[in-house]
């Protein structure tokens, strides 16, 4: 198993430009996230999906679009990008089966927004 | 509103000491919690949840109801610690995950 995969690993963006991130994971699990690092800030929750067409904002949903189409991808939409949305992206993903479950993450994708 | 407080940005302790990363939080109920791991160059994974009362590489993690505190300890550091740990939680029947900022932790030979 592949686990959680990401793409790309880096992006530099200029401001106004628009682009997705990739994610997929290949555990059949439901629950899927993304987060963003920054520092001295730890990960915040961007958006999350807990089954195939089924999706809802975290804490800090704006500036990024989500969609669920199908179990393994949950891609991220940057609509414009802003030098604020500089950041480390990660995907995360766990079985829905209680609270609690581990969460799996991907290896991340780390975008410049110049 | 949940929150996860990790006060110490940067902790340095000597190889064989012990180590401690303090962790408190503020929610309204019972909720999971759990310590994350991320070392260089690898991807974020669990440590350990206090449900399971398990110890993983050494570490123990004890849930203070009272203090609201989830310090995770070890009692003789190593070097292959070094890394930056998170704090977590998440509502008893919810599967977002609240972070701390994050500790860096370096263990000196």
């Amino acid at each position: 198993n592949a686990g959680v995969t990401q793409t790309p690993k880096f992006q530099v963006l200029k401001t106004g430009q628009s682009m997705t991130l990739q994610c997929a994971q290949d555990m059949n699990h439901e629950y899927m996230s993304w987060y963003r690092q920054d520092p001295g800030m730890g990960l915040r929750l961007i958006h999350y999906s807990v089954g195939a067409g089924i999706t809802d904002q975290g804490e800090v949903p704006n500036g990024y679009n989500v969609s669920r189409s199908t179990t393994e991808d949950f891609p991220l939409r940057l609509l414009s990008a802003a030098p604020s949305q500089t950041s480390v992206y990660f995907c995360a993903s766990s079985y829905r089966r209680r609270s609690g479950e581990t969460q799996y993450f991907g290896p991340g994708t780390r975008l410049l927004v110049l | 509103a949940q929150r996860v407080t990790q006060p110490e940005k940067l902790l340095s302790v000597f190889k064989g000491a012990p180590v401690e990363l303090k962790c408190n939080y503020s929610y309204s109920g019972s909720p999971e919690l759990f310590w994350y791991v991320q070392y260089s160059r690898q991807r974020l994974q669990l440590l350990l949840r206090h449900i399971s009362r398990e110890s993983i590489k050494g570490f123990t993690a004890d849930l203070n109801k009272g203090e609201t505190s989830f310090h995770l300890k070890k009692p003789f550091a190593q070097e292959e610690d070094s890394a930056m740990y998170y704090c977590a939680l998440s509502g008893p029947d919810d599967y977002k995950l609240s972070f701390g900022a994050g500790t860096t932790v370096t263990v000196r030979a």
